[in-house]
């Protein structure tokens, strides 16, 4: 059962324009998001997060947007740069509810075409 | 800064042979995790420790045992090796729970032949 799911394995985008990564969740009791970055050989950063009090959380480039009707987040990287060809992952937790655990997306490998 | 270190980088290891993945961090945080990743899939969590002497499981235990006598310190152990334990493993660290962002280490590829 995939309570966090990123259905496009893979997207390509120029450089300079807009990246938007989508992340769908089943569990109605997730109250904090997360975006991870992760580059080949390396682990996991941490990118951006999001309470679910919000519905949009900006730093820098990257923007988050939380639709809690949908169930669905969305991050934008704006512009996109060569540097964020990455694996992004989306990650879940129920905070409230005392979970100490992340669920995990599969992920979405990002690349920037020059 | 170090933040989290995990040894070896790299392992193959025979079926039914054990081994134990090294975990350190110098962060002092409380809460460390392992998790395994398949190749196409998320990060799916094995064990996860909230203190010195306190340990839990996560998702997918089974093959797998922990200990945590410091906190620095999180090592995993594998007993018995299957092929369905060939996977990159990672280790990751926070300052709290409830899912605060974690700092992760490079992560061991380990298979098992």
């Amino acid at each position: 059962d995939q309570q966090v799911k990123q259905n496009s394995p893979s997207l390509s985008v120029q450089e300079g324009r807009i990246s938007i990564l989508n992340c769908d969740y089943t569990n109605s009791m997730f109250d904090y998001f997360l975006w991870y970055k992760k580059y080949p050989a390396e682990g996991p950063t941490f990118l951006i997060s999001i309470s679910s009090i919000k519905d949009k959380n900006e730093d820098g480039r990257f923007t988050v947007f939380l639709n809690k009707s949908a169930k669905h987040l969305s991050l934008h990287i704006v512009p996109s740069q060569p540097g964020d060809s990455a694996v992004y992952f989306c990650a879940a937790s129920a905070r409230t509810f005392g979970n100490e655990k992340l669920t995990f997306g599969t992920g979405t490998r990002l690349t920037i075409i020059p | 800064n170090a933040g989290v270190t995990q040894t070896p980088k790299f392992r193959i290891l025979k079926i039914g042979q054990s081994m134990t993945l090294q975990c350190t961090q110098d962060m002092n945080h409380n809460y460390m995790y392992w998790y395994r990743q398949d190749p196409g899939m998320g990060l799916k969590l094995i064990y996860y420790s909230v203190g010195a002497g306190i340990t839990d499981k996560g998702e997918v235990p089974n093959g797998y045992n922990v200990s945590r006598s410091t906190t620095e310190d999180f090592p995993l152990r594998l007993e018995l090796a299957a092929p369905s334990q060939t996977s990159v493993y990672f280790c990751a660290s926070s300052p709290a729970g409830g899912g605060q962002p974690q700092h992760f280490g490079d992560g061991t590829r380990l298979s098992i032949l």
